[in-house]
C-alpha cells in the first residue's frame, strides 16, 4: 500500500530564512509520481509540481527546489530566502501508476508559518 | 487556473438529511474526483470518475455515493448525512491517469 509521510507538522522560520519541508514515501510500485500542493490560508489547493519516478533530476522554480531521492525514498522541498506569503500548508502526495483512477494519497501536511 | 467550480460553498444541515454537492469542470478533463480534508487525516479519497457514468470507489466512500451524467459534471450525494460527514469536500479533475490534480475551491459541510 501507498504511504505518504510528512514528518514535520509545523515549522516556523524569520523571514529571508532557507527552510526544507521532509517527504517521505512508501510504494511497492517501480512507477509512481510524486506531487506537491501549497494551501493557503485562503483554503485553495494549488499544485506546484508532479515528478515521476523516473526521473531523479533535482528541479528549481524561483526560490522552490525539489530534492527527489529514490534511495531515500525521500521527496523534500526547500523554499529559499522564505516570504510571509510562504506561509501555508503544503501536502506532499503519492500516485501508484497500477492504480486504476490516478489515486493521490497525501501526507498529514506540513504547516509553515514565516513570521517577518 | 483550471475552470473547477463547486457548489455550495457553505452549507450547513441537519443529521438524516440528504445532501448533493457539485462539481462543474470546464477544462473537459476525464478524471474526477471527490475528497474530503480533516484535521488530523489531511485529504482522502471519496470517490472518483473515469469518464462518464464510470466511477469507483476510493478511501473513505461508505455514506457517499456519486453520479457523472456529464463530463463536466461530477455529483456527490450524502443519502442521510451524519456529523462525522461534517469536512470541507474538495473536488479535482485531471486530464489522464499520470497528470496532476487540479481542486476547486471546496465546499465547506456542517452537519448538526
Amino acid at each position: 500500500a501507498q504511504k505518504v509521510t510528512q514528518a514535520q507538522t509545523e515549522i516556523s522560520v524569520v523571514e529571508k530564512e532557507d527552510v526544507t519541508l521532509d517527504c517521505v514515501y512508501e510504494t511497492r510500485d517501480t512507477t509512481y509520481y510524486l506531487f506537491w500542493y501549497k494551501q493557503p490560508p485562503s483554503g485553495e489547493l494549488v499544485f506546484l509540481i508532479r515528478r515521476n519516478s523516473f526521473d531523479e533530476q533535482n528541479e528549481i522554480s524561483g526560490r522552490y527546489s525539489w530534492n527527489f531521492q529514490k534511495s531515500t525514498s525521500s521527496f523534500n522541498f526547500t523554499i529559499t530566502a522564505s516570504q510571509v506569503v510562504d506561509s501555508a500548508v503544503y501536502f506532499c502526495a503519492l500516485s501508484e501508476a497500477n492504480n486504476a483512477g490516478n489515486m493521490l494519497t497525501f501526507g498529514g501536511g506540513t504547516r509553515l508559518m514565516v513570521k517577518p | 487556473d483550471a475552470g473547477i467550480t463547486q457548489s455550495p460553498r457553505h452549507k450547513v444541515t441537519e443529521t438524516g438529511t440528504p445532501v448533493t454537492l457539485r462539481c462543474h469542470q470546464t477544462e473537459n478533463h476525464r478524471y474526477m474526483y471527490w475528497y474530503r480534508q480533516d484535521p488530523g487525516h489531511g485529504l482522502r479519497l471519496i470517490h472518483y470518475s473515469y469518464g462518464v457514468k464510470d466511477t469507483d470507489k476510493g478511501e473513505v466512500s461508505d455514506g457517499y455515493s456519486v453520479s457523472r451524467s456529464k463530463t463536466e459534471d461530477f455529483l456527490l450525494t450524502l443519502e442521510s448525512a451524519t456529523s462525522s460527514q461534517t469536512s470541507v469536500y474538495f473536488c479535482a479533475i485531471s486530464e489522464s491517469q499520470f497528470h496532476e490534480q487540479y481542486f476547486g475551491p471546496g465546499t465547506r459541510l456542517t452537519v448538526t
